[in-house]
């Protein structure tokens, strides 16, 4: 069964770059599509963009200018890059599997942005 | 994009008895294989969300058969049946037909 979990800093200075990363366990990379999104306090949950372990992206129209996702076979993770943030991007960041199903989830880790 | 709308946003239920939430979509959900991707999460107080419904009607495993989905068109339902304590909680439901994807805005159940 597959698991995910999230790892990287919990407080970003506004301007900077967001970076996360979700290692992957019990299934290889090249198995799926893999999914990061993003829940803003009391707020509801929004997909900010998937890969595929070729490399293939898709991002959200309202963050693709921000957004870049990469993948990395040899260590079976992915990654999130989230550009110039703002106290609008302080979230719970997710990752999970195939975007159009999301069936697993990672538990998730708060982001705050703040100086 | 397409909406999701999810009605009622609040819903109080008692020990035992049913809910149900519905889940509105501004156009359909048909995708080109014929598949459609609606789905329905639980998020528990302080967790990640869990799918419990995936393509309308096919309950994950270990959900218990106290849930159910429904639906077709435009017009989604998930039923709880003998709504127990453990089923506190926000559920959304979320297209994957249409990119980009999408949730209802949640449903929050409380006993």
């Amino acid at each position: 069964q597959v698991q995910l979990q999230e790892s990287g800093p919990g407080l970003v200075e506004p301007s900077e770059t967001l970076s996360l990363t979700c290692t992957v366990s019990g299934a290889s990379i090249t198995s799926s599509y893999w999914t990061w999104l993003r829940q803003p306090p009391g707020k509801g949950l929004e997909q900010i963009g998937y890969i595929y372990y070729n490399g293939i992206t898709n991002y959200s129209p309202s963050l693709w200018s921000r957004v870049t996702i990469s993948v990395d076979l040899s260590k079976n993770h992915f990654s999130l890059r989230l550009t110039s943030v703002t106290a609008a991007d302080t979230a719970v960041y997710y990752c999970s599997t195939d975007p159009r199903t999301l069936e697993a989830w990672g538990q998730g880790t708060p982001v705050t942005v703040s100086s | 994009d397409v909406v999701m709308t999810q009605s009622p946003l609040s819903l109080p239920v008692t020990l035992g008895q049913s809910a149900s939430i519905s889940c509105r979509s501004s156009q359909g959900l048909v995708y080109s294989n014929g598949d459609i991707f609606l789905n329905w999460y639980q998020q528990r107080p302080g967790q990640s969300p869990r799918r419990l419904i995936y393509k309308v009607s096919n309950r994950d495993s270990g959900v218990p058969d106290r849930f159910s989905g429904s639906g077709s068109g435009t017009d989604f339902t998930l039923t709880i049946n003998r709504v127990e304590a453990e089923d506190v909680g926000v559920y959304f439901c979320m297209q994957g037909t249409h990119w980009p994807f999408n949730f209802g805005q949640g449903t929050k159940l409380e006993i």
